[in-house]
């Protein structure tokens, strides 16, 4: 039972152009959401999140769009540049009876930026 | 300097080892995690730990027991280790005691386990 989908495994993208990852929830008491990005033989870093109030996030080149009633979220990378080629992981709590529930993880997708 | 590190980084061994992986982390935060990555790419969480105490056990083989020996520290120890064990298991620390929320995790990089 897949909480958290990222349906595409795979982007590839332009150096310079808009990078455009999405994630899907099913669960609707989700009230935070994270990405994480990871390089192979690392660990997950966090990059960027958005609690559920709100409906956009910006920190520099990375935005994170949340669309509550689609249950959907996405992450905005412009320009996209070379070191961005990496995994990134879509994730998402909420409150449950009463207290704070575990990171639900995407299975990832996996960004190519080309020069 | 290395906020969360694991070891080993690789680990391989036969089916009915014993085997642990050790966690630790400098950035003195007061919760640390496991987290199983399998086949499928599903990054999921196995154990949390609240200085030292354990406040979260999925749904894992009693087989799998973690051990906090300081906040510092946590281990994972595997008995009787089994073909679908093969996974890459991450440590995490976060300062607060909530697993989500806006409670940033910190990552190890990982222990590759191969199970023959």
């Amino acid at each position: 039972d897949q909480q958290v989908k990222q349906n595409s495994p795979s982007l590839s993208v332009q150096e310079g152009r808009i990078s455009i990852l999405n994630c899907d929830y099913t669960n609707s008491m989700f009230d935070y959401f994270l990405w994480y990005k990871k390089y192979p033989a690392e660990g997950p870093t966090f990059l960027i999140s958005i609690s559920s109030i709100k409906d956009k996030n910006e920190d520099g080149r990375f935005t994170v769009f949340l669309n509550k009633s689609a249950k959907h979220l996405s992450l905005h990378i412009v320009p996209s540049q070379p070191g961005d080629s990496a995994v990134y992981f879509c994730a998402a709590s909420g409150y449950f009876g009463g207290s704070q529930g575990n990171l639900i993880f995407g299975k990832g997708t996996k960004l190519s930026v080309k020069p | 300097d290395t906020a969360v590190s694991q070891t080993p980084k690789y680990l391989v061994t036969q089916m009915g080892n014993d085997k642990s992986i050790k966690c630790e982390q400098n950035l003195g935060h007061d919760t640390m995690y496991w987290y199983k990555q399998d086949s499928k790419k599903f990054l999921k969480i196995m154990f949390s730990y609240n200085n030292k105490e354990l406040i979260i056990n999925e749904t894992v083989p009693n087989r799998f027991s973690p051990k906090s020996p300081d906040k510092a520290h946590l281990n994972l120890h595997i008995n009787s280790l089994e073909l679908g064990d093969s996974a890459v298991y991450f440590c995490a620390s976060s300062q607060g005691g909530m697993a989500g929320g806006d409670n940033e995790q910190f990552f190890g990089p990982g222990t590759r386990l191969t199970v023959l």
